[in-house]
């Protein structure tokens, strides 16, 4: 239950693509949705997040898709750019308090020029 | 705002020492921090929670005596490594969240990369 589900592995889109990340979680208790990303020997990075009470953020070419029905959430990378290539993170946790957070297993994108 | 820094950014050590990474919030005070520990190509794995003035809370599986956590105050807390084998050789990672802002959004260091000879 306290798993989050990412897919796919990796990911190879041409610039100017859309990348689609998907994430999902068994966790009711979870109300709190950040995606990271993460460079080569960096820390992770937040990147976006979103809390359930609405089904879409969009941050200029990063938009979060929220499906709470389905405990389902995906990341949508518009115009993707050979900067973007890097690992993400989906992550979960319970929007109060200083709780841990559960993460994703990372998906590797790589945008080719 | 909200960055934290980590030192150093990489060591290297010989087996049977022992190693201190810092963690430190630079424009927050963290009333919480997180370690982590990732391995090349794997997800982030949190190996204990500690907080400002008490004992870190340490993950299922993560020796207490091998991983010594302190958070001494509520910008700087230390991980560690006590008599570093090469297995210990790994990319840890700190991560803290704001006591003045929203208790759950956590922001991470650059990482130390760790190597045990």
């Amino acid at each position: 239950q306290q798993q989050v589900k990412q897919s796919p592995q990796s990911l190879i889109v041409q610039k100017g693509g859309i990348s689609i990340i998907n994430c999902a979680y068994e966790n009711t208790a979870f109300d709190y949705f950040p995606w990271y990303q993460q460079f080569p020997g960096k820390g992770p990075a937040l990147l976006i997040a979103i809390r359930p009470d609405v089904s879409e953020k969009k941050e200029g070419r990063f938009t979060i898709s929220f499906n709470k029905s389905a405990k389902q959430f995906s990341l949508h990378i518009m115009d993707s750019q050979p900067g973007d290539s890097a690992t993400y993170f989906c992550a979960a946790t319970p929007g109060t308090g200083f709780q841990k957070l559960v993460f994703g297993t990372g998906t590797r994108l790589l945008v080719s020029p | 705002g909200a960055v934290v820094s980590q030192h150093p950014s990489w060591v290297i050590c010989k087996s049977g020492t022992s190693v201190k990474i810092e963690c430190r919030s630079l424009d927050f005070q963290a009333t919480t921090m997180f370690w982590y520990r990732q391995f090349p190509k794997q997800s982030l794995m949190l190996m204990a929670t500690s907080n400002e003035g008490s004992k870190a809370t340490y993950e299922q599986g993560v020796e207490k005596d091998k991983f010594l956590i302190n958070h001494a105050s509520l910008t700087l807390s230390t991980l560690t490594v006590t008599s570093a084998h090469p297995e210990d050789s790994s990319f840890y990672i700190c991560s803290a969240s704001d006591s003045r802002g929203l208790p759950y959004e956590q922001y991470f260091g650059p990482g130390t990369r760790l190597t045990v000879t």
